[in-house]
């Protein structure tokens, strides 16, 4: 069975400081991997997502995602944070008619 | 041009009441699924359609019942609700990965969330 976990419920950083969310996932076939990102009372947007070829993954507001099979990890890091980036983040995997989530990771960032 | 769109926002009302939530994508999607978000921001899938067509339904009390009178449109009816039942409800659609070259449209995307609130 397919699972994600993301082992940061809160992660509190300060402004123009470097940030990483972690995402761990199972999976027995070929992954489709995804990072969603929620704003208060809106829904989910994706941010970025990787389904074959490069394991590096960019999004156009500065995040980045690795994929990495032997880890079998695809954490999501951004350089240089803003206070807008504060929202709450979730990494999923494509199940079959299905995208399983993770608990979702809560980022604040500080001024 | 919303991609996905789910009606009402906001849905207040009492114990025991029958209620509706609609759902339209106007993106082609053959795909559509219902997700229930917790007060812990939990995601949890409850069900998927495929061209208008039953695929998943993951345990959800028999008082859910969802209805997919075409590819575009998938509504959640909710009999005798329950305090137990105030959730974000949110509607998604995806494209299913065809049977020939990998379909790079893989992502769901979203509508806004229902909030439910039973009292």
């Amino acid at each position: 069975a397919q699972s994600v976990t993301q082992l940061d419920s809160q992660v509190p950083v300060f402004e123009e400081a470097p940030v990483e969310l972690r995402c761990n996932y199972s999976s027995s076939v070929s992954v489709y991997l995804f990072w969603y990102v929620q704003y208060p009372n809106q829904g989910l947007q994706l941010l970025l997502k990787y389904l074959s070829g490069s394991t590096l993954v960019e999004s156009i507001n500065g995040f980045e995602a690795e994929f990495n099979k032997s880890q079998t990890s695809f954490h999501l890091r951004k350089p240089s944070v803003h206070i807008s980036d504060t929202a709450e983040y979730f990494c999923a995997v494509k199940g079959t008619y299905k995208y399983i989530f993770g608990t979702g990771t809560r980022l604040k960032v500080l001024a | 041009d919303t991609a996905v769109s789910q009606t009402p926002k906001y849905l207040v009302t009492q114990m025991g009441n029958d209620k509706s939530i609609k759902c339209e994508q106007n993106l082609g999607h053959d795909t559509m699924y219902w997700y229930k978000q917790d007060s812990k921001k939990f995601l949890k899938i409850m069900f998927s359609y495929n061209n208008k067509e039953l695929i998943i339904n993951e345990t959800v009390p028999n008082r859910f019942s969802p209805k997919s009178p075409d590819k575009a449109h998938l509504n959640l009816h909710i009999n005798s609700l329950e305090l137990g039942d105030s959730a974000v409800y949110f509607c998604a659609s995806s494209q299913a990965r065809d049977r020939g070259p990998i379909n790079l449209n893989t992502e769901a995307f979203f509508g806004q969330g229902t909030r439910l609130t039973v009292v």
